[in-house]
């Protein structure tokens, strides 16, 4: 079974506007860690945001921010204001405590912006 | 700013030839990892270092791919012998510990022939 979901699997948008990257997890895990990264064309991934199981609050950084829901096992990433250079594909991951903390990542969300 | 070294960026080989690939982690990090990544898919853990030991290498394919890490600092990942579906981006991460986030370097993108 998947154990991270991202159903999105590309997103266009038109610079400016506001654009949502969902993720679904599923862990029988009390305690577990929660990870977005973006990966450039480039090619090298690039960490944005870990996250605690028991820590539920959302956290806003610039024009992003993240909304964590345990109730959903949700763990979206919201970007306000697009901009071209946030065209890249974007993976959400989960680490189990129980396994090690093996990280699994999802199959990730191509994003582009468009100017 | 501190960076994860991985070399060689691009390799071309034949099939049935070796391969290696080399991975210098940010300094002090205990954690390292190794992952392959298929042109459109996540990254897919191949085997997970706590310093010198290997913590987890239930997905490496050990008839043909072996990992060490002999000093807990710098590791190198070999492919023996190479097929056609290891084409693949190769990435290489640290962390200062299994809970932390990790630090991917610019990956080593094999093309096998």
């Amino acid at each position: 079974a998947q154990k991270v979901t991202q159903a999105q699997t590309e997103i266009s948008v038109v610079e400016k506007e506001d654009v949502t990257l969902d993720c679904v997890y599923e862990t029988r895990d009390t305690t577990y860690y929660l990870f977005w990264y973006k990966q450039p064309p480039s090619g090298e991934l690039v960490f944005l945001i870990r996250r605690n199981s028991f820590d539920e609050q959302n956290e806003i950084s610039g024009r992003y921010s993240w909304n964590f829901q345990k109730s959903t096992s949700s763990f979206n990433f919201t970007i306000t204001a697009s901009q071209v250079v946030d065209s890249a594909v974007y993976f959400c991951a989960l680490s189990e405590a129980r396994a090690g903390n093996q990280f699994y990542f999802g199959t990730g969300t191509s994003l582009t912006v468009i100017p | 700013e501190a960076e994860v070294a991985q070399s060689p960026r691009y390799k071309i080989t034949e099939k049935s030839q070796a391969v290696a690939f080399w991975c210098d982690p940010i300094s002090g990090h205990a954690t390292l990892y190794w992952y392959r990544q298929i042109l459109g898919q996540g990254p897919e853990l191949l085997v997970q270092f706590q310093d010198e030991s290997v913590v987890d290498d239930s997905q490496l394919p050990k008839d043909r791919f072996s990992a060490e890490r002999l000093k807990g600092v710098d590791s190198t990942l070999k492919i023996q012998p190479a097929e056609l579906g290891d084409s693949a981006m190769y990435l290489c991460a640290s962390s200062p510990g299994p809970i932390n986030e990790q630090f991917f370097g610019p990956g080593t993108r094999l093309t096998v022939l």
